[in-house]
């Protein structure tokens, strides 16, 4: 078992462009969250799935950013344009279901906005 | 909303010394609390939960609700626990939102 695999590792683009990140969870996993992590932060929740619907994307910053998980499996998150701000590792986790109280994060993609 | 409040961003101890990692939380329920760690070049983990009551890797952590506090504790560090560890806390009574601290990173010292 892999666990939670996300791509790329790392993306470097300019501001104003477009980037797009994915991820796979754990086979069987209902509950899929992404989280953006600053530099010397924690992570923050940007969106939850519960299969294919959000179900709490209150942090989610709905100008730029969108995401979605279609079959409610995969999912893949958006930032259209990129600003400077946006440079952080954006993780993937998940979980069984939504009252699972473990979640599995994947390695996360390092974004730097130049 | 909630917080969840580690306030040391560094902890240096020697190996074979005890450890206490802080951790304070703001809700005023009943919280859902858990220790997550990071080692070097590997991904986030859980490392244990309050209502487990258990001791992993050594460490344990007790939820005290007068404090607000759920500190991370090891009698003894070994040089393997050097780690990024964060609390983190559910936000509240159906929420599931998962509010992590900014993490303390515990450096054990040969």
């Amino acid at each position: 078992e892999a666990g939670v695999v996300q791509s790329p590792r790392y993306k470097i683009i300019e501001k104003k462009q477009p980037v797009a990140f994915w991820c796979n969870p754990i086979s069987g996993h209902n509950t899929l969250y992404w989280y953006r992590q600053n530099l010397g932060q924690g992570p923050e929740l940007l969106i939850r799935y519960e299969n294919e619907e959000a179900v709490d994307d209150s942090q989610l910053p709905k100008d730029r950013f969108s995401a979605e998980r279609l079959k409610g499996v995969d999912s893949t998150l958006k930032i259209q344009p990129a600003e400077l701000g946006d440079s952080a590792v954006y993780l993937c986790a998940s979980s069984l279901d939504m009252t699972s109280n473990e979640q599995f994060f994947g390695p996360g993609t390092r974004l730097t906005v130049l | 909303a909630q917080r969840v409040t580690q306030p040391e961003k560094l902890l240096s101890v020697f190996k074979g010394a005890p450890v206490e990692l802080k951790c304070n939380y703001s809700y005023s329920g009943s919280p859902e609390l858990f220790w997550y760690v990071q080692y070097s070049r590997q991904r986030l983990q859980l490392l244990l939960r309050h209502i487990s009551r258990e001791s992993i890797k050594g460490f344990t952590a007790d939820l005290n609700k007068g404090e607000t506090s759920f500190h991370l504790k090891k009698p003894f560090a070994q040089e393997e626990d050097s780690a990024m560890y964060y609390c983190a806390s559910y936000s509240g009574a159906g929420s599931y939102q998962l509010t992590f601290g900014k993490g303390t990173k515990l450096s054990v010292i040969p």
